[in-house]
């Protein structure tokens, strides 16, 4: 079954810029969503359509995409960006969604 | 706006049907495009689809876990059905329903959760 590989853990010091990465088959033909899910919270959708923000949602939040692998930029990261982000999309093999295994954004 | 809820039992039995309803505002499951999701969180582990109904009726479901799942809507009451049979300790999680507004499968509206525990 598709799998979206996430690395379990990313550390930054406030003010600097974090990136989180998702990988697998085929990602660069496909829509990636990206959540961010705080302790005790349901997830929040913070990039959707590879590189679009829904309205209320940061401009430090940006999303991109290079081959096979979509990326989560967070810039001028603050304590409150601390979470659990999830990559996201729809695959198509087995028509169904697909989330990868999260990243846990520490704020150093 | 937007607004969804999750409701059910917080502790099932193992062997036992889950039932949860998601009672939604703000939108339409008649309308086109339109899709309602169901997502867990089990403790300290990642997301996971579980199924997907769409307006027309359309429904999509996990692979893994398809024999044990069914997804249902009431239109007229703005609701969304999640069964699940055969609960076992590993179903203990956070179940989430969502709005998807495409075919896309982006989840853009959540609701806040419910807590789900299955213990004898």
């Amino acid at each position: 079954s598709y799998v979206l590989s996430q690395p379990p853990s990313v550390s930054v010091a406030p003010g600097k810029t974090a990136t989180i990465t998702c990988g697998g088959n085929n990602v660069g033909s496909r829509s990636v969503h990206w959540y961010q899910q705080q302790p005790g919270q349901a997830p929040v959708l913070v990039i959707y359509y590879n590189n679009d923000r829904p309205s209320g949602i940061a401009e430090r939040f940006s999303g991109s995409k290079s081959g096979n692998t979509a990326t989560l930029t967070i810039s001028r990261v603050a304590a409150g960006d601390e979470a659990d982000y999830y990559c996201q999309l729809w695959d198509t093999s087995e028509d169904r969604v697909v989330f990868g295994g999260g990243t846990k954004l520490t704020v150093l | 706006q937007i607004t969804l809820k999750e409701s059910g039992p917080t502790l099932v039995k193992p062997t036992q049907t889950l039932t949860l309803t998601c009672t939604f505002s703000g939108f339409s499951l008649s309308t086109s495009g339109v899709g309602v999701g169901w997502i867990r969180r089990p403790p300290g582990k990642a997301l996971e689809f579980l199924a997907l109904i769409y307006w027309d009726d359309d429904k999509r479901y996990s692979p893994s876990l398809r024999s044990r799942l069914t997804i249902t809507k009431d239109t007229s009451k703005n609701q969304a059905v999640l069964r699940m049979t055969n609960m076992g300790p590993v179903d203990t999680a956070t179940y989430y329903c969502a709005h998807s507004p495409t075919s896309y499968g982006e989840f853009d509206f959540w609701g806040p959760g419910t807590m789900v525990a299955v213990s004898s």
